[in-house]
């Protein structure tokens, strides 16, 4: 079955230091994968999206993802965290032409 | 160019009760997916509206239901409710109702409680 795995639940970093978060996939054909952001109490934005081509995608935000088949991930990466990058991200592959399959999300908390 | 509303915001009920949660797609989309987000957990697919017809399911009892309107606003029925059902509820609008490349365009949510 077809699903995306999280490692992290949890990930703490200082304001201004890079940031690797980790997405594995399980899926049968060539994957559309996503990353989302969600901010307390707000929806789902967009940060990213591949669907072919270039496997390094860049997102809004400084934000920036590496697909790799061999390895089935799309880590997402920024080389500067912001205070205000403090939030939950989603991972999530697109299936069945409808609808989107999430991960349990990573918390990123960022010291000052 | 309005984006995607939800009404309302929060809604506390008992359980066995029944509710009814609102959503606006964005302006030109015609395409409404709905989402369960429980407390920790990732968003998990209930069901999609396509120009008013559902367009595919997830793992949901029929206690889920929806209904899309000719505006492609939608609605989302629940049933008995149970306290699982306690969650922040998503809606998402897009254009065309296949292909992964239509992007997603989500709402702020309504957080349901059931006591």
């Amino acid at each position: 079955a077809q699903s995306v795995t999280q490692p992290d639940i949890h990930i703490t970093v200082s304001e201004g230091a890079s940031l690797e978060l980790r997405c594995n996939y399980s899926y049968g054909a060539t994957p559309y994968l996503f990353w989302y952001v969600q901010s307390p109490g707000q929806g789902l934005q967009l940060l990213l999206k591949y669907f072919s081509g270039d496997t390094l995608v860049q997102g809004i935000k400084g934000f920036e993802a590496e697909f790799k088949r061999s390895q089935s991930s799309f880590n997402l990466r920024k080389p500067s965290v912001h205070w205000s990058d403090a939030a939950e991200y989603f991972c999530a592959v697109h299936h069945s032409s409808y609808k989107l399959i999430f991960g349990s999300g990573t918390r990123l908390l960022v010291r000052p | 160019e309005t984006g995607v509303t939800q009404s309302p915001t929060h809604l506390i009920k008992t359980r066995g009760q029944q509710v009814t949660l609102r959503c606006s797609s964005q302006s030109g989309h015609n395409t409404v997916s709905w989402y369960q987000q429980a407390l920790g957990q990732g968003p998990q697919f209930i069901f999609q509206y396509y120009r008013e017809e559902e367009n595919g399911r997830g793992n949901f009892p029929p206690r889920f239901s929806g209904l899309q309107f000719p505006n492609y606003s939608s609605e989302l029925n629940v049933n008995a409710l149970e306290l699982d059902d306690s969650a922040l509820y998503l809606c998402a609008s897009s254009l065309g109702g296949t292909g992964g490349e239509n992007e997603q365009f989500f709402g702020p949510g309504t957080r349901l409680t059931v006591l």
